[in-house]
């Protein structure tokens, strides 16, 4: 499979503060990418995502950077709050989906 | 958004039994459907692709004989993991690829599955 990795394994930030989560990926062909939080004992949910001709999305408190010259992804969570403690992954398609090894997100109240 | 359901959410079973999986997609329907294993701590790792209609692809190191997944409609992908043994103890989740040129992932809740 392909290799899409995450830089740190776990964050703490205080409450409010802003988070920024990374991701590198190694397949150059992906074309699209989607971060995703997990909660403990349940399924994955969407966040965000991005395609491979934009480098900068934006939603409800969350931007994803694309730094394709060195295969790079960022999640940026603006006022972080206790809800948004959970694991993150990023994964990347190329015909199939791949998961990056995940962060552990934790808000410090 | 779209809604995958898995059952059950969770099961226990004897060593050497077979364990079977649901996946739904509720409200669209998944031409490609793909089955995840996860470890406590650690990320999704891809077992396998399934295609309606279709044998799936599994992903190397994979036992097919193992992992038994069947797609026999838009709505359904099953999994059953045969000859259960306490190493298959995991939680495992499906995901369905929505309709478009998004391929956004919907995801099942995850299945435990414990091996005694």
């Amino acid at each position: 499979g392909e290799s899409v990795g995450l830089h740190l394994p776990t964050l703490s930030v205080q409450e409010g503060d802003n988070s920024i989560i990374n991701c590198a990926y190694s397949n150059s062909a992906s074309d699209y990418f989607i971060w995703y939080k997990q909660e403990s004992g349940k399924g994955p949910q969407f966040i965000i995502d991005i395609r491979s001709n934009m480098d900068k999305r934006q939603g409800q408190r969350v931007t994803v950077l694309l730094n394709k010259t060195v295969k790079h992804l960022s999640l940026q969570i603006a006022a972080t709050q206790p809800g948004d403690s959970a694991v993150y992954f990023c994964a990347e398609r190329s015909n199939q989906f791949y998961f990056g090894t995940g962060t552990s997100l934790t808000v410090i109240p | 958004g779209a809604v995958v359901s898995q059952h059950p959410s969770r099961v226990i079973c004897k060593s050497g039994t077979s364990v079977k999986i649901e996946c739904r997609s509720l409200d669209f329907q998944a031409t490609t459907m793909f089955w995840y294993r996860q470890f406590p701590k650690k990320s999704l790792m891809l077992m396998a692709t399934s295609n309606e209609g279709s044998k799936a692809t599994y992903e190397q190191g994979v036992e097919k004989d193992k992992f038994l997944i069947n797609h026999a409609s838009l709505t359904l992908s099953t999994l059953t993991v045969t000859s259960a043994h306490p190493e298959d103890s995991s939680f495992y989740i499906c995901s369905a690829r929505g309709q478009g040129s998004s391929g956004e992932l919907f995801f099942g809740e995850g299945s435990r599955l414990t091996v005694l």
